[in-house]
């Protein structure tokens, strides 16, 4: 089975720090995306990478940055995190960018900015 | 899709009875239909997904969901749930874009609660 890993289950950063959330995946899927997860919104797209060095925003990239050096990772940052940046975040990939194919999901990383 | 409505956020119900977790979704072009679970502390994983012919799949452990396109709902259904059961349901629909790619919406989520 494809596995995403996402290396902090749980983060704890300080307002105005530089953090980095890292996900990898085990498969050779060119597909991979940063999602956020809220009580009551459901998922929302950050962004996402068809390709090594190939990034395009989501719906919400404000605050975000990514980076894809090579293809099993992807990794999301956050240039000047705040509290409203306390959220649980996803990672997934998906074999082929067609609309019928699933994703896979990493377990998470609940981060919470103080 | 424009939007993906879950009609419940949370469904208690004891176990041993059916469940159904409802899912509406808007749209003007065709989509693909999934539902995902997620358990406690975990990420989400595919129950199943109806990409055309049938509109009643089968999903892993023992669900079931039927595809509506004329009332465009996606209902995901159970005929005994087990405690085991108790986790989030996230409905998503994904459709074509117009300048290609495909965009995938996923609704706010409905917490099943199994009681013994």
């Amino acid at each position: 089975d494809v596995k995403v890993t996402q290396s902090s289950r749980y983060l704890v950063k300080r307002t105005g720090e530089k953090v980095f959330l890292e996900c990898v995946q085990d498969m050779d899927h060119e597909n991979m995306f940063w999602y956020r997860q809220d009580p009551g919104l459901g998922l929302r797209l950050i962004y996402f990478s068809y390709d090594v060095k190939m990034k395009e925003k989501g719906d919400i990239p404000e605050g975000y940055s990514v980076s894809r050096e090579k293809k099993e990772r992807f990794s999301l940052i956050l240039e000047s995190a705040s509290t409203n940046q306390t959220s649980m975040y996803l990672c997934a990939s998906k074999i082929i960018a067609e609309g019928g194919d699933g994703y896979t999901f990493g377990s998470g990383t609940r981060l919470t900015v103080v | 899709a424009q939007s993906v409505t879950q009609l419940d956020s949370q469904v208690p119900v004891f176990e041993e009875a059916p469940v159904e977790l409802r899912c509406n979704y808007s749209s003007s072009v065709s989509v693909y239909l999934f539902w995902y679970v997620q358990y406690p502390n975990q990420g989400l994983q595919l129950l199943l997904k109806y990409l055309s012919g049938s509109t009643l799949v089968k999903g892993i452990n023992g669900f079931e969901a039927e595809f509506n396109k004329s009332q465009t709902s996606f209902h995901l259904r159970k005929p005994s749930v087990h405690i085991s059961d108790t986790a989030e349901y996230f409905c998503a629909v994904s459709e074509a874009l117009g300048a290609g790619g495909f965009k995938t919406i996923f609704g706010a989520g409905t917490r099943l609660f199994v009681k013994a």
